[in-house]
């Protein structure tokens, strides 16, 4: 099946580490986005990376960092930085058609 | 990018028509509309996408007038199920320069028994 997949779904963090939220996607896509998503609230664009090798950052992006060195997959880690990094952390990609894939999110909290 | 504007909020009752409009005043020529679907702790799902005049696929349709400057959404019909929340995005085709894509706060539609 072709589609976006997130690791882990639920992940707990001590407050000062640093976490990797994954992000794979087997659709062939160039283009691939963070969101952050707080309870009742819409998507909040953190990074986006539209090939590999290259990324800007979104409206969000303090306390974040990203890496795409492979077409299929582009990692966010949340660094301790990041003062309130408790959220739902939601991966896409897009192809040519212009819709966006997402993935089913990592749940994030901070202990 | 172009900022778009929806309702926070609508209520509705199962068998009804739901039409959520969307404001993107700022639209630029070469700007798609596009909506989503949205349940609790799930991505987004995509619904339909259009650039003028009407779209209609298996679950909704889209209507933009001329001047591009609002767009609205219609679910005909609509059941519990549908109960969600509707985004509105604008912007351009993935291969022109810019591609940063922006969710506003998104319509939460309640269908109602």
């Amino acid at each position: 099946d072709g589609g976006i997949t997130q690791s882990p779904k639920y992940l707990f963090r001590k407050e000062g580490q640093n976490v990797t939220l994954s992000c794979e996607q087997n659709l062939n896509h160039d283009a691939m986005y963070w969101y952050r998503q707080d309870p009742g609230q819409g998507l909040r664009l953190i990074y986006y990376s539209q090939i590999v090798n290259d990324f800007q950052k979104g409206d969000i992006a303090e306390g974040y960092s990203v890496s795409r060195e492979k077409k299929e997959s582009f990692p966010l880690t949340v660094t301790s930085a990041q003062k309130n990094p408790t959220a739902f952390y939601l991966c896409a990609s897009i192809g040519d058609s212009n819709e966006q894939f997402f993935g089913p999110g990592t749940r994030l909290t901070v202990l | 990018l172009a900022k778009t504007t929806q309702p926070v909020s609508m209520d509705s009752y199962e068998g009804q028509e739901v039409n959520i409009t969307c404001s993107h005043n700022n639209i630029a020529t070469n700007d798609y509309i596009t909506w989503y679907q949205q349940f609790p702790s799930q991505g987004p799902r995509f619904i339909i996408q259009g650039y003028k005049t009407k779209v209609t696929n298996e679950v909704a349709s889209l209507f933009i007038p001329a001047d591009r400057k609002s767009s609205t959404l219609s679910l005909p019909r609509v059941s519990l199920s549908d109960t969600a929340v509707y985004y509105c995005l604008v912007g351009g085709k993935i291969k022109a320069a810019g591609n940063k894509l922006t969710f506003g706060g998104g319509t939460r539609v309640l269908v109602k028994p």
